[in-house]
């Protein structure tokens, strides 16, 4: 069984930039949700996807917006970067109607 | 909206010296998640609690969620330096497992040798 990874682990990028971070969700789960980490602070919900669809989002402006393919992975993708994106991001997996969300390492981005 | 306060924010004990995190929840708890989380790493599940006055263990960690489900504490005994790091304590948004989940703001322990 292999766990969460996610791509790539570090990034820096400039204001005004767009990026993209990717997940593989652990095998069997068919869920992801990406969580935002600011420095010295708890993870933030951003949104869930699944079948491929976006299944509930937090408080965060459209320019931030995802994907999932058909074999459960996604992408998180932040346009028009801000300094204030500057965080870790992490993915979870699970499987839908399971309690307990598994964790990648996170991607951490930095935008100057 | 729901929110989790964790105390205390930092903590530093002796190794060999117990030790309990709290997280206190402004509305009723559905389902309360411990996670540890290493220093710009992920998150580690540890336990998950659902039931008003249920407790859970593993090896020297003890979760419990009172009866009105709107506190949990996190209890180690006997601490180790392996145990150093952040502990957060997470909350479902919802009344059932949906898996969008709300954290505390965490509480970092240091275990001196």
């Amino acid at each position: 069984e292999t766990g969460v990874t996610q791509s790539p682990t570090h990034l820096i990028k400039t204001r005004g930039q767009q990026v993209t971070l990717r997940c593989s969700s652990q095998s069997g789960h068919n869920t992801v949700s990406w969580y935002q980490q600011a420095l010295g602070q708890g993870p933030q919900f951003i949104f869930q996807y699944y079948r491929e669809e976006e299944n509930g989002r937090g408080n965060f402006p459209p320019r931030f917006s995802g994907l999932q393919f058909p074999n459960y992975s996604s992408e998180l993708n932040v346009n028009a970067l801000e300094l204030d994106d500057s965080a870790l991001y992490l993915c979870a997996s699970s499987l839908r109607g399971r309690e307990t969300q598994y964790f990648g390492p996170g991607t951490r981005l930095l935008v100057l | 909206s729901q929110e989790l306060e964790q105390s205390p924010q930092s903590l530093i004990v002796q190794e060999g010296k117990n030790l309990t995190i709290n997280c206190t929840s402004s509305k009723t708890l559905y389902g309360l998640y411990w996670y540890k989380q290493k220093y710009g790493e992920g998150l580690i599940f540890l336990m998950m609690l659902q039931k008003g006055g249920e407790e859970k263990s593993h090896e020297k960690i003890t979760a419990k969620l009172d009866e009105k489900k709107q506190q949990s504490s996190l209890h180690i005994t006997a601490s180790q330096p392996s145990h150093a790091g952040i502990y957060l304590c997470g909350a479902d948004h919802g009344s059932g497992n949906t898996g969008k989940l709300i954290f505390g703001q965490g509480t970092t322990l240091q275990v001196k040798p």
